[in-house]
């Protein structure tokens, strides 16, 4: 059974350029969530995409933006990027979450580290 | 990380039990959980309570849920130095998204 990949890794920009995330989900699951991480803090929710159309959307301006594919993989669209953007932003996927589908606990991926200067 | 609070640090020696505290405002949540994560990594679920159950054994963890006092702990029997990273509490709610409320995380310290 495939983990949560994510990529890439790390990654370096500057105020005002825009960023791309990408997330393949764990094999069978139809739910991906993303949260950013700030240094010191707990993740935060930014949004979630079940079935390719979002769900659910934390407390994040429109300038971050999502995609879910028919396999279930997504992208997370950052544009506009301010320095306060810099965190680690994790994907977690999940079996959904209608009865029947699964008790709703997220698994997560390493994350992408994005330092914007 | 909106209303779930945890303490910052705790130290321990290796082989005597840690307890990592949470607590939660808002009763409506269904699941609680815990997530471990080492530093530089992502997070690992370690275990989840419904909120229905006072207590859930696995293995070494036994986790706590005073459902009165909103209040929910994690204890690590016999903790190693494998054991040292950062504890995340986390409250879900499956209502028209599973949307999860993290606290700010309890960073455990094992000393050998």
């Amino acid at each position: 059974e495939t983990g949560v990949t994510q990529s890439p890794t790390h990654l370096i920009k500057t105020r005002g350029q825009q960023v791309t995330l990408r997330c393949s989900s764990q094999s069978g699951h139809n739910t991906v969530s993303w949260y950013q991480q700030a240094l010191g803090q707990g993740p935060q929710f930014i949004f979630q995409y079940y079935r390719e159309e979002e769900n659910g959307r934390g407390n994040f301006p429109p300038r971050f933006s999502g995609l879910q594919f028919p396999n279930y993989s997504s992208e997370l669209n950052v544009n506009a990027l301010e320095l306060d953007d810099s965190a680690l932003y994790l994907c977690a996927s999940s079996l959904g979450f209608l009865a029947g589908e699964g008790t709703g606990e997220l698994f997560f991926g390493e994350g992408s580290r994005l330092t914007v200067l | 990380g909106e209303d779930v609070e945890q303490s910052l640090f705790l130290s321990v020696r290796e082989g005597d039990s840690s307890v990592i505290n949470c607590t939660y405002t808002d009763s409506s949540s269904t699941y609680l959980y815990w997530y471990k994560q080492e530093p530089g990594a992502g997070l690992q679920l370690l275990t989840y309570i419904f909120s229905n159950m006072d207590m859930k054994q696995d293995q070494r963890l036994t986790v706590l849920l005073n459902k009165k006092d909103k209040h929910l702990s994690l204890r690590i029997a016999d903790t190693q130095t494998g054991d040292s990273a950062i504890y995340f509490c986390a409250r879900g709610r499956l209502y028209n998204f599973n949307k999860f409320y993290f606290g700010s995380g309890t960073k455990l310290n094992v000393k050998p």
